[in-house]
């Protein structure tokens, strides 16, 4: 079975500054994909990145950044030049190769991060 | 942009009663999901429907039905609700990456 785990519950950070969130997963499959979505507080749920386990470099768009270890089967996610919008909750998730889990996402529980002014 | 929609936003109801949430996507995806989303912030799969195939979470109650008449729409119907169905629930489209819908925050009492 597929698990995701963030350890870190919440951060705090000053705007302009770099933030760096961890997720760990455990899978069977040799292919599989990695998201990570951002919760704002009206609770919209919006996708932010993502990386093909087949693919060593690291995916970036715009000021998220990923920081992928495949033999750590860690996902990191680097938010550069943060701005006070940023501040939200961060899920990572996983999802895998096949069709018989219906591409279903394993979410883990999800990190807050403030952005202070 | 919104591409996928969910009604109402908010249901407050009582123990028993049967409630029914509605999703439509616009973006043409195959593939629709439901979500829970618990006081927690936990997100947990309950359902998805691929191509007119239903895949069910084995860990969702049964009084938990999904309903689809097309692959642009999929419902979700609760027959009976209980207190600890109070949640918010989210529903999903995906060709590749998954887009979430608004949510639907129900309330039992």
């Amino acid at each position: 079975a597929q698990k995701v785990t963030q350890t870190q519950t919440s951060i705090s950070v000053m705007e302009k500054t770099t933030v760096t969130m961890d997720c760990v997963y455990e899978t069977q499959d040799s292919s599989y994909f990695l998201f990570w979505y951002k919760q704002t507080a009206s609770g919209e749920i919006v996708f932010l990145i993502r990386q093909d386990s087949y693919k060593k470099e690291n995916a970036t768009v715009g000021h998220y950044s990923l920081n992928f270890q495949k033999p750590k089967s860690s996902i990191g996610l680097i938010i550069t030049a943060t701005q006070i919008e940023d501040s939200a909750v961060y899920f990572c998730a996983m999802r895998d190769m096949t069709n018989s889990a219906g591409n279903k996402l394993t979410f883990g529980i999800g990190t807050r991060v403030l952005v202070r002014p | 942009e919104t591409a996928v929609f969910q009604t109402p936003n908010y249901h407050v109801t009582q123990v028993g009663n049967e409630v029914s949430f509605n999703c439509k996507q616009t973006l043409g995806h195959d593939t629709m999901y439901w979500y829970k989303q618990d006081s927690k912030k936990l997100l947990k799969i309950m359902f998805s429907y691929n191509n007119k195939q239903l895949i069910v979470n084995e860990t969702v109650p049964r009084r938990f039905s999904p309903q689809s008449s097309d692959k642009a729409h999929l419902n979700l119907r609760i027959k009976s609700v209980e207190p600890e169905d109070s949640a918010v629930y989210l529903c999903a489209s995906s060709y590749d990456q998954q887009y979430f819908g608004p949510g639907t925050r129900l309330t039992v009492l």
